[in-house]
Order: structure tokens, then C-alpha cells, then sequence
């Protein structure tokens, strides 16, 4: 079975501080994906990145970084110079290629203040 | 590209109503389409999976004639909300999905609606 463990239910910073959103998974699936979505309040979901269980190359993109650890079985996201639009639910998900299904974490709740 | 169009966005209905919810691609074909519920302050919970033309599947716990799904084209699913009772007040999101590159590794990325917010008196 899937299961994906965001520890840090909340997490207040202030503009321009770095924050580390952790995300744990378990899957024994031996081919599958990583996402990081992000859940403003209008709710929508927003796709962030996908990465499949054999790259295991950081990716930055702009102020976003991911850090995939397959060894400990993480995928953290690093949000370099917050800013209050970055104030939003962060979803970490496991996809499945046998089940189909994608699995998602509790979700972080990201506040960043002025 | 892969837009993702839910509508309504929030619908209030009496209790013993129906609702319905559509979901559609407006610029890709999606092979398979997703419901969700989440409630508040929560994760998203799959609810059911349809591939168009073809019967859902739905998750263990969802009751299959309380929520109806169809999915008659490549880029409309509907979700049926029927005798609508006030637990069944949520958020609904919907999800599309097609295939990118190889196949057999099933590369899917979901595209989000922006869900629908109901709730029943």
C-alpha cells in the first residue's frame, strides 16, 4: 500500500525566510512518481512537479527546490525567499503505476507573513 | 495547456435534492478522470476513478448510487451527488489526466479542477 506522511501540519514564516516542507513515503511499487501539489485558498489544485522513482537528480526551478532522498524515502520541497503568495496548502503525493491512484499527504499549510 | 474546467464552484441545495457537478478538459483529451472529496482542513480522499465509456470504480466505502459518475466523452465526467444529505456537504475536486510518454510506465500527471463546494441544508 501507499501511504505519503507530511509531519508538519503547519508552518508560519515570515517574507523572505527559506522553508523546508518534509514529505515521506511509503510504496512497494518499484517504479512510481512523486508530486508536489499546491492548494491556494480558491482551492484549486496546482501542479508543482513530478518526479519518477528513478531520478534522483535535485530539481530547482526559480525559488522552488526538491530534494529526493530514495534511501530514506523523502521528497522535500524547499521554498528559497518566501513570499505571501506562497501562503497556501502543500500537498506531497505517491503515484502508483500498478493501482493507478494517486496517494496524498495530509497536506502543510504554509503561512508566510509580511 | 491542460486546463481543467469544474463547474459549478458552490451549490447549495435542501436536503433529499440532487446535484449534479461536470468536469471537463478544455484542451486535451482525458483518457481517465478522478473524484476527490476533501473536507475541511483535510487530505483528499479518491472517491472514484472512470475511464470514458466504461463504468467507475469506485473506492471502498464510496456508495456507487449515492455518488453517480459518468463519463460520455473524452473531456466530460459528471458526479451525481443524489438525495443529498447535509454529511454529504464537502468539497468536491475532479482530475483529468492523459498520458505523457511511455505508456507502459503509465506517466500520468492529474490536471485539478477547482473544485466544487456543496452544501445541503
Amino acid at each position: 500500500a501507499q501511504k505519503v506522511t507530511q509531519a508538519q501540519t503547519e508552518i508560519s514564516v515570515v517574507e523572505k525566510e527559506d522553508v523546508t516542507l518534509d514529505c515521506v513515503y511509503e510504496t512497494r511499487d518499484t517504479t512510481y512518481y512523486l508530486f508536489w501539489y499546491k492548494q491556494p485558498p480558491s482551492g484549486e489544485l496546482v501542479f508543482l512537479i513530478r518526479r519518477n522513482s528513478f531520478d534522483e537528480q535535485n530539481e530547482i526551478s526559480g525559488r522552488y527546490s526538491w530534494n529526493f532522498q530514495k534511501s530514506t524515502s523523502s521528497f522535500n520541497f524547499t521554498i528559497t525567499a518566501s513570499q505571501v503568495v506562497d501562503s497556501a496548502v502543500y500537498f506531497c503525493a505517491v503515484y502508483s503505476g500498478n493501482t493507478g491512484k494517486l496517494i496524498f499527504g495530509q497536506g502543510t499549510t504554509l503561512q508566510v507573513k509580511p | 495547456g491542460a486546463v481543467v474546467s469544474q463547474h459549478p464552484s458552490w451549490v447549495i441545495c435542501k436536503s433529499g435534492t440532487s446535484v449534479k457537478i461536470e468536469c471537463r478538459s478544455l484542451d486535451f483529451q482525458a483518457t481517465t478522470m478522478f473524484w476527490y472529496r476533501q473536507f475541511p482542513k483535510q487530505s483528499l480522499m479518491l472517491m472514484a476513478t472512470s475511464n470514458e465509456g466504461s463504468k467507475a470504480t469506485y473506492e471502498q466505502g464510496v456508495e456507487k448510487d449515492k455518488f453517480l459518475i459518468n463519463h460520455a466523452s473524452l473531456t466530460l465526467s459528471t458526479l451525481t451527488v443524489t438525495s443529498a444529505h447535509p454529511e454529504d456537504s464537502s468539497f468536491y475536486i475532479c482530475s483529468a489526466s492523459r498520458v505523457h510518454g511511455d505508456f507502459n510506465l503509465a506517466k500520468n500527471i492529474q490536471y485539478f479542477g477547482a473544485g466544487t463546494r456543496l452544501s445541503v441544508l
